[in-house]
């Protein structure tokens, strides 16, 4: 069984870029969620993807977007970075139904300069 | 009131000792209730899934009060393994809300 894979490991943008960055579900998961975590917090959701819809969002600005494709894979991209942007983003995937739980990615930390 | 609430601690025991750390809710509505545990700079791994009737998984005793809306995490028999950040986490609808987390040290 594959787990959750995420690209880039790391990486460096300044202020004003756009990023994208890509998940890989579990196999057998259809719900890939993502969140933002910045140092000494917990993860905060923001968004959720199932069956290739936006199905949930938290409170991030609609410059956080993101896709599903139908292999269940998903990006996030961040439009205009801003220095609080940088953060570890992770993806969890999980297949989508009642008390299932969540199973994460290594994450991408993004450092914005 | 933040949605999911923990100590942050840092709560440091010695090596054996059994500790236990509480979580508190705000969402009466809410569904499903886990545990993960993260190592510093690591992905949240799943530790356990919690239910009211409580659950057990070697070492590892969780348990949900619907009623006080909290959820507890006992360790027993600590090992310095045991060293990292125990998140709460509370599903309500399509949404996962994590606690802060709190900072476990087991000391030698």
């Amino acid at each position: 069984e594959t787990g959750v894979t995420q690209s880039p490991t790391h990486l460096i943008k300044t202020r004003g870029q756009q990023v994208t960055l890509r998940c890989s579900s579990q196999s057998g998961h259809n719900t890939v969620s993502w969140y933002q975590q910045a140092l000494g917090q917990g993860p905060q959701f923001i968004f959720q993807y199932y069956r290739e819809e936006e199905n949930g969002r938290g409170n991030f600005p609609p410059r956080f977007s993101g896709l599903q494709f139908p292999n269940y894979s998903s990006e996030l991209n961040v439009n205009a970075l801003e220095l609080d942007d940088s953060a570890l983003y992770l993806c969890a995937s999980s297949s989508g139904g009642g008390d299932q739980p969540q199973h994460f990615g290594d994450g991408t930390r993004l450092s914005i300069l | 009131r933040k949605e999911v609430e923990q100590d942050p601690g840092p709560f440091n025991v010695p090596e054996g000792a059994t500790v236990a750390f509480n979580c508190t809710y705000s969402n009466s509505a809410s569904q499903s209730f886990f545990w993960y545990r993260q190592d510093c700079r690591k992905e949240p791994k799943l530790l356990m899934s919690v239910y009211s009737s409580g659950n057990e998984d070697g070492r590892f005793t969780a348990q949900l009060n619907r009623a006080s809306q909290y959820i507890s995490l006992l360790i027993r028999d600590s090992k310095l393994s045991d060293s990292a950040t125990y998140l709460c986490v509370v599903k309500s609808t399509y949404k996962y809300i994590f606690g802060t987390g709190t900072r476990l040290k087991v000391l030698a």
